[in-house]
């Protein structure tokens, strides 16, 4: 069974940084990409990027460039996001979602498999 | 930037049908997706490439996506069906995800 289980809550104060990770299990970890979208209190789904395991290639929103960093270790299914320079509006759950891109893809670009997120707290 | 714009809201009586629009510059040319995201839980793919629908989602759930607009309809609603809903599209000219604001389905 697909599962991708990410790290527990952090809480940081302004100015620092936070990493967060998301451990895929239950099918070949280079075949998906990943996405992080963030969803802040009240408020609806935001993407944040991806990152291509099997390349380390990465693309970033506009907003979060200089800020945000996608990283993956392929020895352990696990992906990582740091968000630095953190700010007050930077609360949020945080949320890892696969994403296939191939042309055998079964769902081609939609994201059908999501983390359970990530509470990320800044004070 | 490409973008999607949904209703805020949407309200419907059980039994009742409930459509939700997606509104992008010509998203008839591309592949939409769409979420349901229930209170404290992560998002749910509920339809995928427009009109398609993961193993497990009921039929009453169905997409269609023509011109300026794409629709997910919700036949015969339930109380359950109470959520929040999202378009999401791939825009291939920035290799980049592009998520809509989200639309809250009331049931009455």
């Amino acid at each position: 069974q697909v599962h991708l289980v990410q790290s527990g809550p952090k809480v940081k104060k302004s100015g620092a940084s936070v990493m967060v990770s998301c451990k895929a299990s239950g099918y070949t970890f280079i075949d998906y990409y990943f996405n992080w979208v963030r969803q802040a209190p009240g408020q609806g789904l935001e993407w944040m990027g991806w990152i291509n395991p099997n390349t380390g290639v990465t693309e970033i929103a506009q907003k979060f460039q200089g800020r945000v960093t996608l990283t993956r270790d392929t020895s352990i299914s696990t992906v990582y996001m740091e968000l630095s320079r953190l700010k007050s509006d930077d609360t949020a759950l945080y949320y890892c979602a696969r994403m296939c891109t191939s042309s055998w893809c079964p769902i081609p670009y939609g994201m059908d498999v999501w983390g359970q997120g990530t509470t990320v707290t800044v004070s | 930037s490409y973008a999607l714009t949904q209703p805020p809201s949407v309200s419907v009586a059980p039994g009742q049908t409930a459509r939700i629009t997606c509104g992008g510059n010509n998203i008839g040319s591309k592949s939409v997706h769409w979420y349901q995201q229930k209170a404290g839980q992560a998002p749910v793919l509920i339809v995928f490439a427009d009109s398609d629908r993961p193993s497990g989602v009921p039929e009453r759930f169905s997409g269609s996506n023509s011109g300026n607009t794409a629709t997910l309809t919700v036949s015969e609603v339930e109380v359950g069906d109470e959520a929040d809903y999202y378009c999401h599209v791939w825009e291939s000219y920035s290799n980049q995800v592009v998520l809509g604001g989200g639309t809250k389905l009331t049931v009455l």
